[in-house]
């Protein structure tokens, strides 16, 4: 597609819940990242993504956290267990090659909220 | 560990005048890259410009420059003749040493008024 697709753009969800979230990058992008932004905060790194693999996971917040991308395109972050605190804006960002100077491309994003 | 300070939550401009949004970084690393978005109400960050470490030439794209201080350790983003559409979000990133990923500043709310 011409740009980064999150889908659903919202979710509401109850505490406890699992829930997934879906990230569609630039088609070629073998880089893939998720990113976390609080309100009022910018965002934060949970994990990234060169082609299938997890090349830093250091972000991932709890191992209520976990994501995958098993064709090397589309990415899932899944959230298990869903707490009030994991409410905040999911981005995620594709770039054609990690470090790209051309910078990262993101998505408008998925508003989780927890309830 | 890497970090972005900016220190100016809130920005007010009129249109047509300059405006600098400050942001400072910390590493250890020499070799990183420093970004710059733009995030409008609807919440897609926007890349705006990017500064290598290497780079002995101040950025620009068009109406956007990166008043880049090597030594201060600052790369204000400097946005030229603003315009309405320019209120929003700016956050400062950077990327360092061989990490791919961004660290983002708190970001600047800058707002153009008449």
């Amino acid at each position: 597609g011409a740009g980064v697709s999150q889908t659903p753009s919202n979710k509401v969800t109850e505490k406890g819940k699992y829930v997934e979230l879906r990230c569609d990058p630039i088609s070629g992008h073998t880089a893939l990242y998720w990113y976390r932004q609080s309100l009022g905060q910018g965002p934060e790194f949970l994990i990234y993504f060169q082609g299938t693999g997890a090349a830093d996971d250091s972000g991932l917040p709890n191992d209520r956290f976990f994501a995958v991308r098993p064709e090397g395109s589309v990415s899932t972050l899944k959230i298990q267990r869903t707490e009030r605190g994991d409410s905040a804006v999911y981005l995620c960002a594709s770039s054609l090659t990690p470090g790209s100077s051309y910078g990262y491309t993101f998505g408008s994003g998925t508003r989780l909220t927890v309830v | 560990a890497q970090k972005i300070t900016q220190t100016q939550p809130g920005m007010f401009v009129q249109e047509k005048e300059a405006v600098t949004l400050d942001c400072t970084y910390d590493t250890s690393d020499q070799s990183y890259g420093l970004f710059w978005y733009k995030q409008p109400s609807s919440g897609e960050m926007i890349f705006l410009i990017y500064q290598g470490s290497y780079d002995e030439q101040n950025a620009t794209e068009g109406r956007y420059s990166l008043n880049f201080q090597k030594a201060r350790k600052s790369a204000n983003l400097v946005i030229s003749a603003s315009q309405l559409g320019d209120s929003a979000m700016y956050f400062c990133a950077m990327e360092s040493g061989t990490a791919s990923k961004l660290t983002f500043g708190t970001g600047t709310r800058l707002q153009v008024t008449l």
